[in-house]
């Protein structure tokens, strides 16, 4: 069965420096995606980035990349140069050609970034 | 710019009560969900729609239903609330069958039920 798994519970970061938030993923469809959103405070989910299980490159948006190791079938997200908005929680979600509607998703990650 | 809206941001009512929310979006996406979240739970599907007056069970639809008569609008209803109901609900929409396509999602509901 397909599984997303998030293992850190809760991270800190220093302001500017960059953080790594974990996220495997388990599924035996050859094709898959992978997303990441962050939930600030306030509620809303907001999407921050995409890797598709083809694509050959990691995935960059801004300040955001994913770091995807297909054979150890991880899709952690980089956040450089943290500031504190980025203070919020994050999740890791994927989908897969049998399902590709829908979303699995993990349990997030809470990071707090310091001044 | 994708926009989806929730009919409430924070909405009480009491056991029993029949709870109607609301979900509108703008952009003529075929898929639209309802989610709820808890703490430490995640986001759990309740229903999903891809379709007008089309609709499937997601992971924990019971005590729940919902309606989708137009293609902009998905309403999740609680026939009869029960204060385990009492949760985040999150409504999301996204563009078509094609795996790529992200979920966009609605500012929330807060929901208490006492």
């Amino acid at each position: 069965a397909q599984k997303i798994t998030q293992t850190q519970p809760g991270m800190f970061v220093q302001e500017k420096e960059a953080v790594t938030l974990d996220c495997t993923y388990d599924t035996s469809d050859p094709s898959y995606g992978l997303f990441w959103y962050k939930q600030p405070s306030s509620g809303e989910m907001i999407f921050l980035i995409y890797q598709g299980s083809y694509d050959q490159q990691n995935a960059t948006e801004g300040r955001y990349s994913l770091n995807f190791q297909k054979a150890r079938k991880s899709a952690n997200l980089v956040i450089s140069a943290s500031q504190l908005g980025d203070s919020a929680m994050y999740f890791c979600a994927m989908n897969w050609a049998g399902n590709n509607r829908k979303l699995i998703w993990g349990l997030g990650t809470s990071l707090a970034v310091n001044p | 710019d994708v926009k989806v809206t929730q009919s409430s941001r924070y909405l009480v009512k009491r056991t029993g009560e029949k709870v109607f929310l609301e979900c509108v979006q703008d952009m003529d996406h075929e898929n639209m969900f309802w989610y709820r979240q808890d703490p430490g739970l995640g986001l759990r599907l309740i229903y999903f729609s891809y379709d007008v007056k089309m609709k499937e069970k997601g992971d924990i639809p019971e005590g729940y239903s919902v309606s989708r008569e137009k293609k902009e609008r998905f309403s999740l209803i609680l026939e009869s609330a029960s204060t385990n109901q009492t949760s985040m609900y999150l409504c999301a929409s996204s563009l078509g069958a094609v795996p790529t396509y992200e979920q966009y999602f609605g500012p929330g509901t807060r929901l208490t039920v006492t």
